[in-house]
């Protein structure tokens, strides 16, 4: 079985763009949730997404967004890019019957300048 | 505020000796908690969870001890070995629909294995 897939892996953008980035879950598995990682604040929870709605959010401002579509692909987006976003962005995916993932891609790295 | 906190940022272990990874957490109604390993430029990779009706789990080399009065638990690597060098997070979550997709990870432990 494939693992959790995110594209791109690199990304560099400037202050003031958007940015989308893709994530394809296992095989199966319905609920995608999206994590940002930097050495200041660690691993985050962003947003979870399952059947195409998002069921739980963390603190994040609203210039962070995702969706996903009805084959459990998902995608997030950040507008407005400030120098902060520049992180480690990690998709994971949960497989049924559980309520948190055990499963994550490699990553995206942001960078903004 | 920091609910689940590695207080080492370091640990260095000699090859066949054990790791003791900890992890404290501030919020009582956590009910699971899971451990993962991080190689660089990877995602973390599962290792090990625990629910918190348990005090032990063990899958091979790995245990997780929880303490819920101290809140507290612990991973123990034994033996270790060089390939079990990598940061180490724990990771907890909140009962029902409060936690979906969601995991609060601590700052993470660099575990360095020296052969």
């Amino acid at each position: 079985k494939a693992g959790v897939t995110q594209t791109p892996r690199y990304l560099i953008k400037t202050r003031g763009q958007q940015v989308t980035l893709s994530c394809s879950p296992i095989s199966g598995h319905r609920s995608v949730s999206w994590y940002q990682q930097t050495p200041g604040q660690g691993l985050q929870f962003l947003f979870e997404y399952f059947s195409e709605t998002q069921r739980n959010k963390g603190n994040f401002p609203g210039r962070f967004s995702g969706r996903q579509f009805s084959n459990s692909r998902s995608e997030m987006n950040v507008s407005t890019l400030e120098l902060g976003d520049s992180a480690l962005y990690l998709c994971a995916s949960t497989e049924p019957g559980r309520a948190v993932p055990l499963h994550f891609g490699n990553g995206t790295r942001l960078t903004v300048t | 505020d920091q609910q689940v906190k590695q207080n080492s940022p370091s640990l260095s272990v000699q090859e066949g000796r054990i790791s003791i990874l900890n992890c404290d957490y501030t919020n009582s109604m956590f009910d699971y908690f899971l451990w993962y390993k991080k190689y660089p430029a990877e995602g973390p990779t599962f290792l090990i969870s625990i629910s918190s009706i348990k005090d032990k789990n063990e899958d091979g080399r790995f245990t997780v001890f929880l303490n819920k009065s101290a809140k507290h638990l612990s991973l123990h690597i034994v033996p270790s070995q060089p390939g079990d060098s990598a940061v180490y997070f724990c990771a907890a979550s909140l009962p029902g629909g409060t936690s979906y997709g969601k995991l609060t990870f601590g700052q993470g432990t660099i575990l360095t294995v020296h052969p």
